[in-house]
């Protein structure tokens, strides 16, 4: 089975601009996490879906992230406008039955 | 709310000597799921451990933790670290409708 895939691996983008990652969660995983991690702050929650609800919008990331799941194998995050804070990796994970996390290799953004 | 607590930010060892890292957790849930995940350099996280059951050790790769509902912890432990060790590791709760981490605990192992 394919794990979590996550487009792009890396990003670069000017301040101002508007990115959107891409993530395809495991087969059959109700549950998809969008997180950001930098080494200050380390893991955070920045959206949650089940069955394609959003069940979360991660509060202090409201006003510039936008996280959608037009169907069940594919998510969005919309970072509108960039700021050179957002630079950070960027991970999506889905969740089967038992909980256990499945993390995507990441997207590694850069705003200068 | 649900919530994770790993005390330490980094801890550092010499290679032999035993790992213990400290994770407590508070939760309304009755039935948590805890978790530990392993992140190596430039990885992304995976799972080490999991556990639901009380009191009930859970063994993976060398490392092990102990779920224990009366005192909220999950501590992870190992009998001999080894230079392989080094990672970030994190304690997880589940059991609501979502997963909390903790902020992580830096695992330095030297020579």
């Amino acid at each position: 089975d394919a794990g979590v895939t996550q487009t792009p691996r890396h990003e670069v983008a000017e301040k101002g601009q508007t990115i959107i990652l891409k993530c395809e969660p495991v087969s059959g995983h109700n549950d998809l996490f969008w997180y950001r991690q930098t080494k200050i702050q380390g893991l955070e929650l920045l959206s949650y879906f089940r069955s394609k609800s959003l069940m979360e919008d991660g509060g202090a990331f409201k006003d510039r992230f936008k996280a959608e799941m037009l169907n069940s194998s594919f998510s969005t995050l919309k970072i509108q406008p960039t700021e050179p804070k957002d630079s950070a990796v960027y991970l999506c994970a889905s969740t089967g039955g038992d909980g256990e996390q499945y993390f995507g290799p990441g997207t590694r953004l850069t705003v200068l | 709310g649900d919530s994770v607590t790993q005390t330490e930010g980094l801890v550092t060892l010499t290679e032999g000597l035993p790992v213990m890292l400290n994770c407590t957790y508070q939760t309304i849930y009755s039935n948590p799921f805890l978790f530990w995940y392993v992140q190596h350099l430039n990885e992304s996280p995976r799972l080490l451990l999991k556990s639901f059951t009380d009191n009930k050790r859970t063994e993976h790769q060398g490392f092990h933790a102990t779920l224990h509902k009366s005192s909220s912890s999950f501590h992870l432990q190992k009998s001999s670290a080894q230079l392989s060790d080094s990672a970030l590791y994190y304690c997880a709760l589940g059991g609501g409708y979502k997963v909390v981490f903790g902020s992580g605990t830096r695992l330095l192992v030297s020579p």
